[in-house]
């Protein structure tokens, strides 16, 4: 079982809608949970990171944890065409590797 | 520079040479990664550096696979005898502290091996 388990989709929305983008996790020690966003031929970009359990919120961009079910989530509002990419999660214990989901492959539809 | 630059960018090897990826972080960035990334797969760990100390290099899958950052900026990621399952993006980070909240990756490296 992998550390991380995220559905690699394809997803494919339209334009306006609601995303929710979904990991669980195994190891009850990591603390810091992060997302990042990869365009097709470029690097991974930081969304958000959150440490602990709770919410964190950045303009259409929100991120949950529930540490007691190992499970994180990134909610996009008003998705746009420009939102289209893939989604990884990241998580880590701190100062050590971060273990990356598999990525949801994301396209939004005008 | 203003990001993490990583040089080539796209590199064809024949299997069995060596090849060489070099990572530039950004500039003062204590902390660098190395993670490889196959197609449709997310980025997979290969080695950790805190200056030029390699703190943790469980993730390189086999002894052909070596990474040094010998003045705790510039790294260099070496791949000798190359074999069709190298193919990947290679991915570089760096990060200004010890917690790795703010991690910076470069474009990559696209490794083809034929």
């Amino acid at each position: 079982q992998k550390e991380v388990e995220q559905d690699p989709g394809p997803l494919s929305v339209p334009e306006g809608a609601i995303v929710s983008l979904n990991c669980t996790y195994s190891n009850s020690a990591f603390q810091y949970f992060m997302w990042y966003r990869q365009y097709s031929r470029k690097g991974p970009e930081l969304l958000m990171y959150t440490y602990s359990s709770g919410n964190k919120e950045d303009g259409r961009f929100t991120a949950q944890v529930d540490k007691s079910s190992k499970y994180i989530s990134l909610f996009i509002r008003d998705s746009q065409p420009s939102d289209s990419a893939t989604y990884l999660c990241a998580i880590s214990q701190g100062a050590q590797k971060l273990v990356f989901g598999q990525g949801t492959r994301l396209t939004i539809n005008p | 520079g203003a990001g993490v630059s990583q040089s080539p960018r796209y590199k064809v090897a024949k299997r069995g040479q060596d090849v060489a990826l070099r990572c530039d972080p950004i500039s003062g960035h204590v902390s660098l990664f190395w993670y490889q990334q196959a197609l449709g797969q997310g980025p997979e760990f290969l080695t950790y550096f805190q200056n030029e100390a390699q703190l943790d290099k469980s993730g390189l899958p086999s002894d052909r696979f070596f990474a040094e950052r010998p003045e705790g900026s510039v790294s260099t990621l070496k791949i000798q005898r190359t074999q069709q399952e190298d193919s990947a993006v290679y991915l570089c980070a760096s990060f200004p502290r010890s917690v790795n909240t703010e991690a910076f990756f470069g474009q990559g490296t696209r490794l083809t091996v034929v």
